[in-house]
């Protein structure tokens, strides 16, 4: 039972170099998430989306774009690497958004390190 | 805005020990409360949640009790083991929102020792 899987673990990146963050899930989820935690802050939402072909912004866009081709990937694209980037990254998803019963399931998470 | 307030880490207990971590929320209306864990090199897992004043979340011998009139869902635990090592992070989904409006705390990290 994988759950949501993140790839790469770890990664370096130079200043204006590109990469995808990739995030799958087996769960049959229609909600993801993509949250970025930076030292000493709690996690800040990047983008969600509510199901295939449809996404949005959350609090800190910037910089990223997502896309949602299938219901189980939802890859984080970072086109010019910056600093400001460095972050550790994580993908969640859910089967609702709302409902008391409702639970977020993240994957590991990705280290990026901009230099 | 809504916004979640955790007591800063590391805290550091022996095995056995009584833990408690504060968290406190400033929010309109009635949120649903969460309690996160990350162990090392694992994803957040939901610990606990509770929808309602008054609520007690309980997992794992953690427990927390949604407390409205002091704004506050402290975690405690009787008595702490090692393998409790982990970043717990406290959060609050929003009246009538979804997880796409979860704001968390800064996360607060326990080192226990044998």
């Amino acid at each position: 039972n994988a759950g949501v899987t993140q790839t790469p673990k770890f990664r370096i990146l130079k200043i204006g170099q590109s990469m995808t963050l990739q995030c799958t899930q087996d769960m049959n989820h229609n909600y993801m998430y993509w949250y970025r935690q930076d030292p000493g802050m709690g996690l800040k939402l990047i983008y969600y989306s509510v199901g295939a072909g449809i996404t949005d912004k959350g609090e800190v866009p910037n910089g990223y774009n997502v896309s949602r081709s299938t219901t189980e990937d939802f890859p984080l694209r970072l086109e010019l690497a910056a600093p400001s980037q460095t972050s550790v990254y994580f993908c969640a998803s859910s089967y609702s958004t709302t409902g008391a019963n409702t639970e977020a399931f993240f994957g590991q998470g990705t280290r990026l390190t901009v230099v | 805005g809504d916004s979640v307030t955790q007591m800063e880490g590391p805290v550091t207990l022996s095995e056995e020990a009584f833990l408690t971590i504060n968290c406190t929320y400033t929010a309109t209306g009635y949120p649903s409360l969460f309690w996160y864990v990350q162990y090392p090199g694992e994803g957040l897992q939901l610990l606990l949640k509770a929808t309602k004043a008054d609520d007690k979340g309980s997992n794992k011998g953690f427990e927390a009790t949604y407390r409205k009139e002091t704004t506050s869902f402290h975690l405690e635990k009787g008595s702490v083991q090692v393998s409790d090592s982990a970043v717990y992070f406290c959060a609050l989904r929003g009246m009538n929102t979804g997880f796409q409006k979860l704001v968390f705390g800064t996360g607060t990290r326990l080192l226990v020792s044998p």
